[in-house]
């Protein structure tokens, strides 16, 4: 069974901090994703690497970067956090377009 | 701005009710197309996918989907809800063109009275 691990279940951070959320799958996986989810906007992709040291862009980059240096491991950057990063963040894995894409459980992340 | 939308974003019910979920996109071209159900307290698992072939497809829980390319729309129906389905709903869409991006709807929230 696939398994997709981030670092953190909750976290708490001040504003300007740089924070790191860290997502881990244990299937060999090409392609991995970061969304943000937030109530009624359902689920929008920030950043997502389809290969080691391979990113790209997704809807709402702005504020974040992403590292992918081995290919089990991709990380979440937020350069200066901000209020309005407080969110519930996903990391998803997948091998190709035709399979589903498997998810963590989540990290809910408090910016104060 | 190309996208998927989901109406009715919170949907209360009775259990023994049918649920119907609207999904529409609006992406030209072959798309893969996919539901996903997230239990509260739970990470988002596949409930399930259309691809190619007979558009009606069948997924886990007793839900079905149904892939009408004409109206772009891709809809999730269940005869009969019970109060485990309570859960929120999401739509997702893979446009050819796009590599692996999904693109997800704004999500139903489905809450299940017993």
């Amino acid at each position: 069974d696939v398994k997709v691990t981030q670092s953190s279940r909750y976290l708490v951070k001040r504003t300007g901090e740089k924070v790191f959320l860290e997502c881990v799958q244990d299937m060999d996986h090409e392609n991995m994703f970061w969304y943000r989810q937030d109530p009624g906007l359902g689920l929008r992709l920030i950043y997502f690497s389809y290969d080691v040291k391979m990113k790209e862009k997704g809807d709402i980059p702005e504020g974040y970067s992403v590292s992918r240096e081995k290919k089990e491991r991709f990380s979440l950057i937020l350069e200066s956090a901000s209020t309005n990063q407080t969110s519930m963040y996903l990391c998803a894995s997948t091998s190709d377009r035709y399979q589903p894409q498997h998810f963590g459980d989540g990290t809910r992340l408090s910016i104060l | 701005a190309q996208s998927v939308s989901q109406h009715n974003h919170h949907v209360i019910l009775s259990e023994a009710a049918s649920l119907e979920l609207g999904c529409n996109y609006s992406y030209g071209g072959t798309v893969n197309l996919f539901w996903y159900v997230q239990y509260p307290g739970q990470h988002l698992q596949l409930l399930l996918k259309y691809f190619s072939g007979d558009p009606l497809v069948k997924g886990i829980k007793g839900f079905e989907a149904e892939f009408i390319k004409s109206k772009f729309s891709f809809n999730l129906r269940k005869p009969s809800v019970q109060w485990s389905d309570t859960a929120e709903y999401f739509c997702a869409v893979t446009p050819l063109l796009r590599n692996n991006r999904l693109a997800f709807g704004k999500g139903n929230q489905v809450v299940v009275i017993p």
